[in-house]
């Protein structure tokens, strides 16, 4: 079965500091890869995808994330944080046996300090 | 943006009424979710459906119950709300590509008194 673990619920960075929010996946086939932000009172929002193309994925709003097989990884990063993003972030896995079933992990709250 | 909309999008009610959270689509998917969240904790998938007439349940269990009659149209009920209903409810879609994206409606938060 896939699942996917994010390391720290919540994350606090400078504004201007570098962004990291981890996210570790298990999955039987090559997975698909999605990082979400929820900003509060909202759905959810996609803000990048890793579908077997480049390893390195660039989403909306300045963020990436990279892709590593040996560490089953697919950590997001931002060069320089803005108070806007802070927001509840979710990393979520599909691709077991062409189940297009997303699984979500529990998120990260990311609050950005003045 | 996504064309995906809830409704209603805050609910209070009383335990034992019944209620239906309405979620609509119009990007002419097939596949359309049901996730409910609760604060700090994972999307956990409560139903599913792949098209007109096709509904299964997600992994977790569920007291709720979904229709899928029309393809736009996917409403949950409850036919009789207790406290431990009280919840965030997601409503998503995805289109025909298997890497595909899910587009998620704005939410109904649940609330049993």
């Amino acid at each position: 079965a896939q699942s996917v673990t994010q390391l720290g619920s919540h994350v606090s960075v400078s504004e201007g500091a570098l962004v990291l929010l981890r996210c570790n996946y298990s999955s039987s086939v090559p997975p698909y890869l999605f990082w979400y932000v929820q900003y509060p009172n909202q759905g959810l929002q996609l803000l990048l995808k890793y579908t077997s193309a480049a390893t390195l994925v660039k989403g909306i709003n300045g963020f990436e994330a990279e892709f590593k097989k040996s560490e089953t990884s697919f950590h997001l990063t931002k060069p320089s944080a803005h108070m806007s993003d802070a927001a509840e972030y979710f990393c979520a896995v599909s691709g077991d046996f062409g189940n297009e079933k997303l699984t979500f992990g529990t998120g990260t709250r990311l609050t950005i300090i003045p | 943006e996504a064309d995906i909309y809830q409704t209603p999008r805050y609910l209070v009610i009383g335990t034992g009424k019944k209620i239906t959270l309405e979620c609509s689509q119009t990007m002419g998917h097939d596949k359309m979710y049901w996730y409910q969240q609760d604060p700090g904790m994972e999307l956990h998938l409560i139903h599913y459906s792949y098209g007109v007439n096709s509904t299964e349940k997600g992994d977790l269990s569920s007291e709720s119950t979904v229709s899928r009659i029309r393809t736009e149209h996917f409403p949950l009920t409850l036919e009789s709300a207790r406290p431990s209903h009280t919840s965030q409810y997601l409503c998503a879609s995805k289109g025909q590509l298997a890497t595909g994206e899910l587009f998620f409606g704005e939410g109904s938060r649940l609330t049993v008194l």
